[in-house]
């Protein structure tokens, strides 16, 4: 079965850091892209951040760029998200989730398919 | 990026009753087009895949539908299981984005 935990969500100042983990298991990470979703509170998804089932190909949302990686350990199946100059705006329950395709190798980021989804982690932004 | 508009925000409907919700694209993007079933305090769920492709254990009374810049999610028969938000998502754009949700409630 396809299990993602993600943690390190918690209480961080305006300008700090933080590292989200989401450890995978039942599937060989490698062999998928990966993605971070967030949901404010009381508000919809927001797309963060993809990275390619090699790691060579990363895309972010614009309102995370510059701030935030993604990265990923295939050795460790486990995925990262590092966040900086954390701001109010990105207080939000943080998903993992997996791509539904499998390709082969690195997939059209194109027809990307958010499947399944980690249980969240909450990070909330605040003085 | 890809503007997704959803509609209606929210619904009111009965167990038994044929729901269409609607989801709209700013710009053309052919069938990639997925949606998403999320229920109060839980992880969205994938319903529908490439705009008409039921997701493996999904029920038959979900189904979807449409091309290029309009879309539709119907589901046939609710039950009560079927009360949640549901969103839409296009994946023809590396900057994915998501449609507002529509809340549907009894």
């Amino acid at each position: 079965e396809v299990q993602l935990v993600e943690s390190g969500g918690g209480l961080v100042q305006p300008g700090g850091s933080l590292r989200l983990s989401c450890a995978a298991s039942g599937f060989t990470l490698s062999s998928y892209a990966m993605n971070w979703v967030r949901q404010a509170p009381g508000k919809g998804l927001e797309w963060v951040s993809t990275i390619s089932g090699s790691g060579d190909n990363t895309y972010y949302a614009d309102s995370v760029k510059g701030r935030f990686t993604i990265s990923r350990d295939n050795s460790k199946n486990t995925l990262y998200l590092q966040m900086k100059g954390l701001r109010a705006e990105d207080t939000a329950v943080y998903y993992c989730a997996k791509d539904a395709r499998y390709c082969g190798s690195d997939c059209n980021p194109r027809g990307l398919t958010f499947d399944p989804w980690g249980q969240g982690t909450l990070v909330i932004v605040s003085s | 990026d890809i503007q997704m508009t959803q509609s209606p925000s929210s619904l009111s409907a009965s167990v038994g009753d044929r729901v269409t919700i609607t989801c709209r694209a700013g710009q053309s993007i052919s069938t990639y087009l997925n949606w998403y079933q999320q229920k109060p305090g839980k992880a969205p769920k994938l319903l529908i895949y490439a705009a008409s492709s039921l997701q493996s254990g999904v029920p038959s009374r979900f189904s979807g539908s449409g091309s290029g810049t309009d879309f539709t999610l119907t589901i046939s028969s609710l039950q009560p299981e079927d009360f949640a938000t549901y969103y839409c998502q296009q994946s023809y754009s590396t900057l994915y984005t998501f449609g507002q949700g529509t809340k549907l409630e009894i």
